[in-house]
């Protein structure tokens, strides 16, 4: 079993619609993360959690939001989505602050 | 603002040959570098890390070289094999920030 498990693996929306992407992870790390990966421009950071009750924007948070509803799972949302939010989406867990992530297989979203 | 970067986007190699993935950071506060090795349709893996107060770190069949005064970081891999076929990223931490930031990646080809 993956250490960090995405759903859905692929998805295919419109613009406007709501979209939840959704990670859980068996490492018992608190810190979890959401990046985007986008053809030539590497691994983004949209938002990052340090404990439950903790969110913090990333690089590009803007359209996005997240949920850590336990220490297991970290969810993000596309609360109304547009075309240029089509990308890979990876979250990943990491034990310490500023170290090695473990990153889940990823989740591609298409937005028409 | 500072960034990491690569600087070749594709290498080809035969196999069996030696590998040199490139890396520049322009961060003189950054003290903690990993890389990452990203197979199609799969999430990053890790493959070595490197703290400042060294200069190399050797895993199997990888090294990792870090230049403090020329802030340049290389990852070696011997007798590359086909199944080192993937997109290398290096990341680096500054001292004090709570997360990593991803160069852009580069692929690696090798060729039966």
């Amino acid at each position: 079993d993956a250490d960090v498990t995405q759903t859905p693996r692929n998805r295919i929306t419109k613009t406007g619609k709501r979209i939840m992407l959704e990670c859980s992870q068996t490492k018992g790390h608190d810190r979890m993360y959401w990046y985007r990966q986008d053809p030539g421009l590497g691994l983004r950071l949209i938002y990052y959690s340090f404990d439950v009750k903790d969110i913090n924007k990333g690089e590009i948070s803007d359209g996005y939001s997240v949920s850590r509803q336990a220490q297991a799972k970290f969810s993000l949302s596309l609360e109304s989505a547009i075309p240029n939010q089509t990308a890979l989406y990876f979250c990943a867990t990491s034990e310490r602050s500023g170290e090695k992530l473990f990153f889940g297989s990823g989740t591609q979203l298409s937005v028409l | 603002g500072e960034s990491v970067g690569l600087h070749l986007p594709t290498l080809s190699v035969q196999e069996g040959d030696n590998s040199i993935i490139n890396c520049a950071y322009s961060n003189s506060a950054s003290d903690y570098f990993i890389w990452y090795k990203q197979e199609s349709g799969k999430g990053p893996q890790f493959i070595i890390d490197i703290r400042s107060n060294m200069d190399k770190r050797q895993g199997q069949r990888v090294t990792v070289l870090l230049n403090k005064t020329v802030k340049h970081l290389s990852l070696q891999i011997a007798a590359t094999q086909p199944g080192d076929s993937a997109v290398y990223f290096c990341a680096e931490n500054m001292r004090g920030y709570s997360t990593l930031t991803f160069g852009k990646g580069t692929m690696l080809l090798v060729s039966p």
